[in-house]
């Protein structure tokens, strides 16, 4: 199995524009997770989906963030309008059906907001 | 809400030294996780623990639970380069559908 793929790895833009990140998480689970990290608040859970429908987003930090997850093997996070403020490492990790699974990390997308 | 508190945040170690992490919560955790973030990397899952008092071992990884499920320790016993990271505890609360919550992390340097 290839894992949790994301892209892109790294986003460069400017305050203002659209981002999207992108996830396709290991065939056969149940569980996604967009994780956001920074240097100041860790690694913080926006939101995550069970079989596709989203459960929490509590952790979403404004309405510029929105996710999707149109089918089992791909979620989209966009940030509209991005700031600077939201530069960070971006992970989607995913889990088998139960609650104690473990994650499954992505390699994470390297956002920077100028 | 729950908070999961790691002491210390960073830890500079001489190769062959011991190296210990705690993680404390401020409620009780139905399990803790462990994870390990080389640097530039992602979490990568080493350990689950579930039973009050349980003791687990990776080689020279020892993790602990406590007994009242409240903390847990990572010792790793005669450091060598290959453990530099940044190692992650992980816990969800007992008697909640809430999802993980992750420690603030211990970031290990282990210099040769």
């Amino acid at each position: 199995d290839a894992g949790v793929i994301q892209s892109p790895r790294h986003e460069v833009t400017e305050m203002g524009q659209e981002v999207t990140l992108r996830c396709k998480p290991i065939s056969g689970h149940d569980y996604l997770f967009w994780y956001r990290q920074t240097m100041m608040r860790g690694l913080e859970l926006l939101i995550y989906f069970n079989n596709n429908v989203p459960i929490d987003d509590s952790g979403m930090p404004e309405d510029r963030f929105s996710a999707k997850m149109p089918n089992a093997s791909f979620s989209t996070l966009k940030i509209q309008p991005s700031e600077p403020r939201d530069s960070a490492v971006y992970f989607c990790a995913s889990s088998p059906g139960h609650m104690g699974s473990p994650l499954h990390f992505g390699n994470g997308t390297r956002l920077t907001v100028t | 809400g729950q908070q999961v508190m790691q002491i210390p945040q960073y830890q500079h170690v001489q190769e062959g030294e011991d190296f210990t992490t705690y993680c404390n919560s401020s409620t009780t955790l139905s399990n803790i996780q462990w994870y390990k973030q080389r640097p530039g990397g992602h979490p990568v899952f080493l350990i689950q623990l579930v039973k009050s008092g349980e003791v687990k071992k990776q080689k020279r990884l020892t993790f602990q639970f406590g007994e009242a499920k409240k903390n847990s320790s990572l010792h790793i016993t005669a450091t060598q380069t290959t453990d530099v990271g940044t190692y992650f505890c992980a816990g969800r609360p007992s008697g909640s559908a809430r999802q993980l919550t992750f420690g603030s992390g211990t970031q290990l340097t282990v210099l040769p």
